[in-house]
């Protein structure tokens, strides 16, 4: 059985950081891009990154950038999100997802979510 | 950036009903769009995908639209059927979504 579990969500300072995980049973990640796509409390969703199955290209949306690192360690069948100068607005359920087989981001499983509250 | 609109925000069925929901974005993207499912509390779920159907789907679900113009129809509502639907650009990063349609009994 496909599952995806996050962790390391929490409660932050605005300008912290926190990093979140997520482990991945029943796949192999190292054949799949992966994604990370957030909620803001009530409101829609926002994709926010993916990272190539070997790691080497990643893309963000720009209220990332330069803040926010996708990593992946394929030998654990794990990513990882870096946060840093964390602000507000990047309060959210983060959702690991994983790209399936198709062209494009088809996100066929997701993983429960993860709270992140960036509040002073 | 690619927008997504969806129409309308919210609407209320009954069961048995049949229902189309709508999503206009803001440049052409083919058929590169996805519906996903989400139930309060749960993560969203992958309804359709393209012009296909993902496993496990039910069929009473359907997608159709090319280029801007899309919608989701649901034939016959079942009672689990009643959640946000939100459809989603697939064609350039960021693959952005759309506000969502709240789909209320």
């Amino acid at each position: 059985e496909v599952q995806l579990v996050e962790s390391g969500g929490g409660s932050v300072r605005p300008g912290g950081s926190l990093r979140l995980s997520c482990t991945a049973s029943g796949f192999s990640i190292s054949n799949h891009y992966m994604a990370w796509v957030r909620q803001a409390p009530g409101k829609g969703l926002e994709f926010v990154a993916n990272i190539t199955p070997d790691g080497s290209g990643k893309s963000y949306v720009d209220s990332v950038k330069g803040r926010f690192t996708f990593s992946r360690d394929n030998a654990k069948n794990s990513l990882f999100l870096q946060m840093d100068s964390l602000r507000d607005h990047d309060t959210a359920v983060y959702y690991c997802a994983r790209d399936g087989p198709r062209s494009g981001p088809d996100l066929d499983y997701w993983g429960q979510g993860t709270l992140v509250t960036v509040s002073s | 950036d690619i927008q997504m609109t969806q129409s309308p925000s919210s609407v209320s069925a009954s069961v048995g009903d049949r229902v189309t929901l709508t999503c206009r974005a803001s440049q052409g993207i083919s058929s590169s769009l996805a519906w996903y499912q989400q139930r309060p509390g749960k993560a969203p779920n992958l309804l359709i995908y393209g012009p296909s159907l993902q496993s496990g789907v039910p069929s009473r679900f359907s997608g159709s639209g090319f280029g801007t113009d899309f919608t989701l129809t649901i034939s016959s509502l079942q009672p689990e059927d009643f959640a946000t639907y939100y459809c989603q650009q697939t064609n350039s990063f960021p693959y952005t979504f759309g506000q969502g349609t709240k789909l209320e009994i």
